[in-house]
């Protein structure tokens, strides 16, 4: 079965300082990978994903996330982050499986910006 | 619709009494997913629908729980019974395809038993 690990449940940093959030995932099929955004009080919204092709991959609001399959990993990192970055974040999986398929989330990385 | 709409956006209910929750997908929509979301615990998976089938049920925590959608569209969620730990956010989603679209996701129902 398919399980997505998040390595943090919560990231506090500085404004303007780098950050990453770790994913793991295990599966026995090829995957697709995504990160969604929820921020406070928001629905959950689509940051980036990796279907397939280069295994790094750029999203909105500057984030970007490396696809590594032989740690099995798709961590998520910016350069300079900003208050508004203060949010969760969730990875998820997708794969077939003996179902059909399912679209399996971590439980979620809280970062929290400060100035 | 725009967007993932679901309803009602709170429900309180006493414990033991049926809640049914509401989603309506974006309309040509085939895939659609029910979770449940509770502090700490990130987004539980519940149900996925491909069309009006419901090939993985897996996720359900129990007999109480159950999911239909009508029409390849609107899907209702019936919780039996309820109980306190049944407390939480469910959100449903919805995607184009199956695999490797974008899932959107609705506001959410926040489910209280009291």
């Amino acid at each position: 079965a398919q399980s997505v690990t998040q390595l943090d449940s919560q990231v506090p940093v500085f404004e303007e300082a780098p950050v990453e959030l770790r994913c793991n995932y295990s599966s026995s099929v090829s995957v697709y990978l995504f990160w969604y955004v929820q921020y406070p009080n928001q629905g959950l919204q689509l940051l980036l994903k990796y279907l397939s092709g280069s295994t790094l991959v750029k999203g909105i609001n500057g984030f970007e996330a490396e696809f590594n399959k032989s740690q099995t990993s798709f961590h998520l990192r910016k350069p300079s982050v900003h208050i508004s970055d203060t949010a969760e974040y969730f990875c998820a999986v997708s794969s077939y499986n003996q179902a059909g398929t399912a679209l399996i989330f971590g439980k979620g990385t809280t970062l929290s910006v400060s100035s | 619709g725009a967007g993932v709409s679901q309803s009602p956006s709170n429900k309180v209910t006493e414990k033991g009494k049926d809640v049914e929750l509401r989603c309506d997908p974006i309309s040509g929509h085939t895939a659609l997913y029910w979770y449940r979301q509770s502090l700490g615990q990130g987004l539980e998976f519940l149900i996925y629908f491909q069309g009006n089938s419901a090939p993985d049920k897996s996720g359900l925590p129990s007999d109480r729980f159950s999911a239909e959608r009508t029409g390849g569209s609107v899907s209702t969620l019936t919780i039996q019974r309820t109980q306190q730990e049944d407390s939480a956010v469910y959100l449903c989603a919805s995607s184009p395809g199956p695999l490797d679209t974008e899932a959107f996701f609705g506001q959410g129902t926040r489910l209280t038993v009291v």
